[in-house]
């Protein structure tokens, strides 16, 4: 079974409305921490977001915010006024305190094309 | 340079051709990683060296070979390929330690095809 699933491949979002993008995790830990990351045509995965299973309060960085659900098990990204160069692949990602080494597990990703 | 540097950007090679990925990074961290990226399937984890000792190998072909000489350098070489190879290398690293909100730095990645 997937431990993270992103179920939108791709979006369509006018510029500068606010764009939700999906993720739901899969875990028996109490201790997790998810993240999100942003990969622009060069390649390069950028770090978004991160939020830690016990935080009370959704995680913001500037435009960027998630919306944390503990009970649903999921950890939408939210962006708000969208911007052209917000178009990109945003990926879900997940590391449990079960695993020694710490390692992230990966969604399948969602394609975000910003339509001026 | 800074951030995490990868060369070469883009390689082509046939399944006979032995080259090697390089990846270095100059953000003093403790840990480093190697994905591939194939396209519509998530990122596979494929090594990771933390203080320069391979901590993980998730079953990666033996055609693949890491090497990280210190904790600033990590290689792959490459040799006997297969066409399904072809994918986006990545390299990464981190500040690994105890807990879990550390987050990972990576480079722009090597395309690689295999012909």
């Amino acid at each position: 079974a997937q431990k993270i699933t992103q179920t939108q491949p791709g979006m369509f979002v006018q510029e500068k409305e606010a764009v939700t993008l999906d993720c739901t995790y899969d875990t028996s830990d109490q201790s997790y921490g998810l993240f999100w990351y942003k990969q622009p045509s060069s390649g390069e995965m950028i770090f978004l977001i991160y939020q830690g299973s016990y935080d009370e309060q959704n995680a913001t960085e500037g435009r960027y915010s998630l919306n944390f659900q503990k009970a649903r098990k999921s950890a939408n990204l939210v962006i708000s006024a969208s911007q052209l160069g917000d178009s990109a692949m945003y990926f879900c990602a997940m590391r449990e305190i079960q695993d020694s080494n710490y390692q992230l597990i990966w969604g399948a990703g969602t394609k975000l094309i910003i339509k001026p | 340079e800074t951030g995490v540097t990868q060369t070469p950007r883009h390689l082509v090679m046939g399944m006979t051709n032995k080259k090697s990925l390089k990846c270095e990074q100059h953000l003093g961290h403790n840990a480093m990683y190697w994905y591939k990226q194939s396209a519509k399937k998530p990122l596979e984890l494929m090594f990771v060296y933390s203080l320069e000792e391979r901590v993980e190998n998730n079953s990666v072909p033996s055609r693949f070979s890491p090497e990280c000489p210190n904790s600033s350098h990590l290689f792959l070489h490459l040799h006997t390929l297969q066409p399904e190879d072809s994918a986006l290398y990545l390299c990464a690293s981190s500040q690994a330690r105890q807990g879990l909100d550390y987050e990972q730095y990576f480079g722009p990645g090597t395309r690689l095809t295999v012909t």
